[in-house]
């Protein structure tokens, strides 16, 4: 079955760009019907969507980090990649990248990779 | 963007009780697009419930989903010991893609 890593560096300086690459084993990221997705949880807290990408190239970004974010699809590797500008310690989180599966109708998120802590710190 | 409230926040059973948990939209989730997840420490979530009742490949069926419009229900009709931890909804109709604040299941 699909399963989903997530990679990329654990510190990230405040002001820089934190980086991260989601690897799509076992399945096609070019098949239709599915979004590609990001998604952080910050210490303790609930889950926050960040964005999708479809296969195509199609993205939809949370409004309330769409001047920061950056998502990219790359089908040649099988990988989707995030990008976050301008951090701070508030983009302190388990970032979890995940398929949100549309096949005849909306399945929800049913692929979660196992998250990576990415901590924001001088 | 639709605003997805949980309650209770935390909520203390024994095992072999059964569990409510809600999740109230603050405007209707058409389609019944509202999904259930389960998340243990250290893990990532797991979908439970998609559709808003219908249960994900390999769930038992002692999970189970119930609702439409602006208020959706999970109940756990006897608790095991392995159900005992974070519970969130999600509403994917609309964008952005919103979570409750998810609810606490603890052993009491």
């Amino acid at each position: 079955q699909v399963q989903l890593q997530e990679s990329g560096p654990g510190l990230v300086k405040p002001s820089q760009t934190l980086s991260l690459t989601c690897t799509v084993s076992g399945g096609s990221i070019s098949s239709g019907g599915y979004y590609w997705s990001w998604i952080r949880q910050h210490p303790g807290k609930g889950l926050e969507w960040i964005g999708y990408i479809y296969y195509s190239g199609t993205t939809s970004y949370n409004p309330s980090l769409k001047s920061r974010v950056t998502i990219s699809v790359d089908t040649s590797k099988n990988q989707f990649s995030l990008k976050l500008r301008s951090v701070t310690a508030a983009d302190t989180a388990v970032y979890y990248c995940a398929r949100e599966t549309w096949i005849q109708r909306g399945n929800g998120v049913d692929v979660w990779g196992q998250g990576t802590t990415v901590t924001v710190s001088s | 963007e639709i605003v997805l409230t949980q309650s209770p926040g935390t909520l203390s059973l024994s095992p072999g009780e059964r569990a409510t948990l809600s999740c109230r939209a603050s405007q209707s989730v058409s389609s019944s697009y509202l999904a259930w997840y389960q998340q243990k420490p250290g893990q990532a979530p797991r979908l439970l419930i998609y559709g808003a009742s219908s249960r994900a490949t390999g769930i038992p069926d002692r999970f189970s989903g119930s609702g439409s419009g602006t208020d959706f229900t999970l109940t756990i009709s006897r608790l095991e010991p392995e159900d005992f931890a974070v519970y969130h909804c999600q509403q994917y109709v609309s964008l952005p893609r919103t979570f409750g604040q998810g609810t606490k299941l603890e052993i009491k």
